[in-house]
């Protein structure tokens, strides 16, 4: 089945320890994005892509890293730096730029 | 950022009844999005829409794209139990040079049997 494929559903993080989450899609989208849902507040943009090898910086991209090296695949690493890094995370690609967003299933991420 | 202003945050209704929730924004959005969310899960698409007074429907739910291009709106009719879960709208702005968007904060929705 198509569609965004996201890993580990659940992580947990010692405090320092950089973390890496997965998204791949089979989609044959273009455009690639990271979100960070908390409680209470609407989803936040972290990072996105439009086309391989290119991504640029959303609304809170500091303590994170992305790399997009091949086109169905956009990881995300939440490094030591981000200060608050418990949350839900959810990935989402779309055809292009002007596109609906279509999410993965998400990781939840603790930081013990 | 800026967030989208969606109402209500909660709501309790009977099953059988007719849902309503909207959201708002200042500015002036060309494209309007609708999720729903189960807990623990991701944002399933619900509804597009493109065009200011458009009017959509995906089985008992139909959204309309605000004749202001600020606001939407979400109607569910007769609610059933599965109705359950967190509605999120999401808007893209013109005047932002950018295909970003921007969510809503979401409805709690349970369904009482």
């Amino acid at each position: 089945d198509g569609g965004i494929t996201q890993s580990p559903k659940y992580l947990f993080r010692k405090e320092g320890q950089n973390v890496t989450l997965s998204c791949e899609q089979n989609l044959n989208h273009d455009a690639m994005y990271w979100y960070r849902q908390d409680p209470g507040q609407g989803l936040r943009l972290i990072y996105y892509s439009q086309i391989v090898n290119d991504f640029q910086k959303g609304d809170i991209a500091e303590g994170y890293s992305v790399s997009r090296e091949k086109k169905e695949s956009f990881p995300l690493t939440v490094t030591s730096a981000q200060k608050n890094p418990t949350a839900f995370y959810l990935c989402a690609s779309s055809m292009d730029v002007n596109g609906e967003l279509f999410f993965g299933e998400g990781s939840r991420l603790t930081v013990l | 950022g800026q967030q989208l202003n969606q109402s209500p945050q909660s709501m309790f209704i009977q099953e059988g009844e007719d849902v309503s929730m909207n959201c708002t924004s200042s500015s002036i959005f060309n494209t309007w999005l609708w999720y729903k969310q189960d807990p623990g899960e991701g944002p399933v698409l619900l509804i597009a829409l493109y065009k200011a007074g458009e009017l959509t429907s995906n089985g008992r739910l139909t959204a309309q794209f605000g004749i202001t291009r600020k606001d939407s709106f979400l109607n569910i009719s007769a609610s059933i139990p599965s109705d359950v879960g967190i509605y999120f709208c999401a808007g893209r702005e013109i005047s932002s040079g950018t295909y970003k968007y921007i969510f809503g904060t979401g409805t709690r929705l349970k369904v009482l049997a």
